[in-house]
């Protein structure tokens, strides 16, 4: 079974602090990336990374930076938390295939409230 | 317009009732077409995938792509409990690396 570990389930931060958001995969996939969820929202991308150290900006980057060092593993930072950064966020991986398309599987997400 | 419409629900069926969940798209370029549960504070999980048109089944599970219509469904039969949760369509082109997703359907199913 496809592995996508995230290292923090529950964090609370306060404004204006770094904050890191680790994602580890273990099926040697080549995309990587980070997706908010907000109810009445539903999932939004903000980086994805196609290969080691390289990275493309989703729909909602604003915030937001991104590190991928080695393939497996995909980290989100936010360089200086707001409290509108309040949110669940989900790391998933996936790879190109000719039959499955690009189908992504997720890890268990991190809650991060900003206070 | 979005280019992924799904009701958000919440559906809400006696258990052992066969549900159907829907999505529409815009886009006629999408191939791939996927389901998503997602159960509360977890992260989404695979269903099923289908490639262009047709049907595919597994279990109590049939996707079904009806590319003419811009149409995608899930059907559930013998409904269980266990399937309350926010189920999720996603779409992609050929080659491309995002998926384009939509809102989420919330489902109850009513012991």
């Amino acid at each position: 079974d496809v592995k996508v570990t995230q290292s923090s389930r529950y964090l609370v931060k306060r404004t204006g602090e770094k904050v890191f958001l680790e994602c580890v995969q273990d099926m040697d996939h080549e995309n990587m990336f980070w997706y908010r969820q907000d109810p009445g929202l539903g999932l939004r991308l903000i980086y994805f990374s196609y290969d080691v150290k390289m990275k493309e900006k989703g729909d909602i980057p604003e915030g937001y930076s991104v590190s991928r060092e080695k393939k497996e593993r995909f980290s989100l930072i936010l360089e200086s938390a707001s409290t509108n950064q309040t949110s669940m966020y989900l790391c998933a991986s996936s790879f190109v295939g000719a039959s499955s398309g690009n189908t992504i599987y997720f890890g268990e997400g991190s809650w991060l409230t900003v206070v | 317009q979005k280019e992924v419409e799904q009701d958000p629900g919440p559906l809400s069926v006696p258990e052992g009732a066969i549900v159907s969940l829907n999505c529409t798209y815009s886009n006629s370029a999408f191939q791939y077409f996927m389901w998503y549960r997602q159960y509360s504070r977890k992260g989404p999980e695979l269903l099923m995938y289908t490639y262009s048109s047709g049907n595919k089944e597994d279990g109590r599970f049939t996707a079904q792509v009806d590319k003419s219509s811009k149409y995608i469904s899930l059907f559930i039969r013998d409904s269980q409990p266990s399937d309350s949760a926010t189920y999720l369509c996603a779409m992609s082109k050929i080659s491309n690396y995002q998926l384009i997703w939509g809102a989420g359907t919330k489902l109850i199913i009513k012991p």
